[in-house]
């Protein structure tokens, strides 16, 4: 069975302290791993898919990267329009091709 | 806006009711999926449907169930309901299988009273 393990549960920074948000993760075979942003009340967000390890995806402050157990969403001088709850998706080569997510982390960065 | 529209946005009802939740994919989108999010639980699959096909089914209690229309919009209806059943309820579409890229919608809450 797929997993996915996010930490931490939740983190504060202040606005420009630069901090990492993980996801482990165990799957019998990667297809793609897929990062997404939540806001209060909304739904998920799409923001990344990573393939292959190594592999490095960027959109403005976040960058993610991916290692063959977990990757990282690296939040780089954050602002407050950045807090949201960020999931981990991971998607198994073969059989339904269903996501499966992670809890996320919640994510409030401070003026 | 994700283009993938669900309504209603917020119900309350009572025990032992039965709700339908309606979805409408982005357009051009052939595949549907349902997910729960609740606090402790995360986001939950539940079922998937694709140009009206069942094609996967996650952990979907048998008091629930879900249909594709020729129009492509979906819906989830929820029968006998329990307390435990208060929650968020995602649909999200994807144009084509296999797809990580999913466009969801904003989310039914479901209270249950």
């Amino acid at each position: 069975e797929d997993q996915v393990t996010q930490s931490p549960e939740a983190l504060r920074l202040q606005e420009g302290e630069s901090s990492s948000l993980n996801c482990s993760y165990t799957v019998s075979g990667l297809r793609g791993l897929f990062w997404y942003r939540q806001d209060p009340g909304k739904g998920p967000e799409f923001l990344f898919t990573l393939y292959s390890a190594g592999e490095e995806k960027e959109k403005e402050r976040l960058k993610a990267t991916l290692t063959k157990k977990e990757s990282f969403l690296h939040i780089t001088a954050p602002k407050p329009e950045d807090s949201a709850t960020y999931l981990c998706a991971v998607q198994a080569r073969g059989g339904s091709y269903i996501p499966t997510f992670g809890r996320g982390t919640s994510l409030i960065v401070h003026p | 806006d994700s283009g993938v529209t669900q309504t209603p946005k917020h119900l309350i009802t009572a025990t032992g009711q039965r709700v339908t939740l309606r979805c409408s994919p982005r357009s051009g989108d052939l595949s549907v999926y349902w997910y729960q999010q609740s606090l402790d639980q995360g986001l939950q699959f539940l079922i998937q449907y694709y140009n009206g096909e069942e094609r996967a089914k996650g952990n979907i209690l048998e008091r629930f169930s879900a249909q594709q229309f020729p129009d492509l919009h979906s819906e989830l209806n929820l029968s006998s309901l329990e307390l435990g059943d208060s929650a968020l309820y995602f649909c999200a579409s994807a144009p084509a299988i296999p797809s990580g890229e999913l466009f969801f919608g904003e989310g039914s809450r479901l209270t249950v009273l």
